[in-house]
């Protein structure tokens, strides 16, 4: 299956600080991108769709100057938390797939390893 | 209402057993359903799709009934490695991803 990297897998930062987590794709071009947060036992949920060179979309709840997301590439997506803070740590995903409707494409999303996110 | 509903479980059945878990899901514009596994502080893994013909892979059989609207996941002869979390999905488009929260599945020996 497709493989999706997440660097980094873990970061602890202090509060007030920004943090930036990469999701790529290794051997796919992903169209779209999306980004969830976990935490503990609880399900992941949507933070925002990433399409490749336009503005995310964002779920309700979520706040788009918080929670940065740019998809520069068709491999690369980043998230930037900034000005974290306690509550912000959680167990962030980010997933890839591919709609363009060509050869190969697919709905099946693909998920990156995740990033263990502690605010101090 | 939550739009993708699972039993959180947790199912705690012996090993060789067979289990099944239900997932309701509200919105009737969901057009593609799969079922993930999740181990404890990983990242979802893609289990199966789920056709309206139902699919088998193994040991695991998907159902989706779009009358009801659910879907349903069978595991047959249940492994000491199938325990972990498994989570439906429903796609009402490319942007509407909803996951449930997950039904905890435990074999014990």
């Amino acid at each position: 299956g497709a493989v999706v990297s997440q660097h980094p897998s873990r970061v602890i930062c202090k509060s007030g600080t920004s943090v930036k987590i990469e999701c790529r794709s290794l051997d796919f071009q992903a169209t779209t991108m999306f980004w969830y947060r976990q935490f503990p036992k609880q399900s992941l949920m949507l933070m925002a769709t990433s399409n490749e060179g336009s503005k995310a979309t964002y779920e309700q709840g979520v706040e788009k100057d918080k929670f940065l997301i740019n998809h520069a590439s068709l491999t690369l997506s980043t998230l930037t938390v900034t000005s974290a803070h306690p509550e912000d740590s959680s167990f962030y995903i980010c997933s890839a797939t591919d709609l363009s409707g060509g050869r190969g494409s697919t709905d099946t999303q693909y998920f990156g390893p995740g990033t263990r996110l502690t605010v101090l | 209402r939550k739009e993708v509903e699972q039993d959180p479980g947790p199912f705690n059945v012996p090993e060789g057993a067979t289990v099944a878990f239900n997932c309701t899901y509200s919105n009737s514009a969901s057009q593609s359903f799969f079922w993930y596994r999740q181990d404890c502080r990983k990242e979802p893994k893609l289990l199966m799709s789920v056709y309206s013909s139902g699919n088998e892979d193994g040991r695991f059989t998907a159902q989706l009934n779009r009358a009801s609207q659910y879907i349903s996941l069978l595991i047959r002869d249940s492994k000491l490695s199938d325990s972990a979390t498994y989570l439906c999905v429903a796609y009402s488009s490319a942007s509407k991803i909803i996951f449930g929260s997950g039904t905890r599945l435990s074999i014990r020996p």
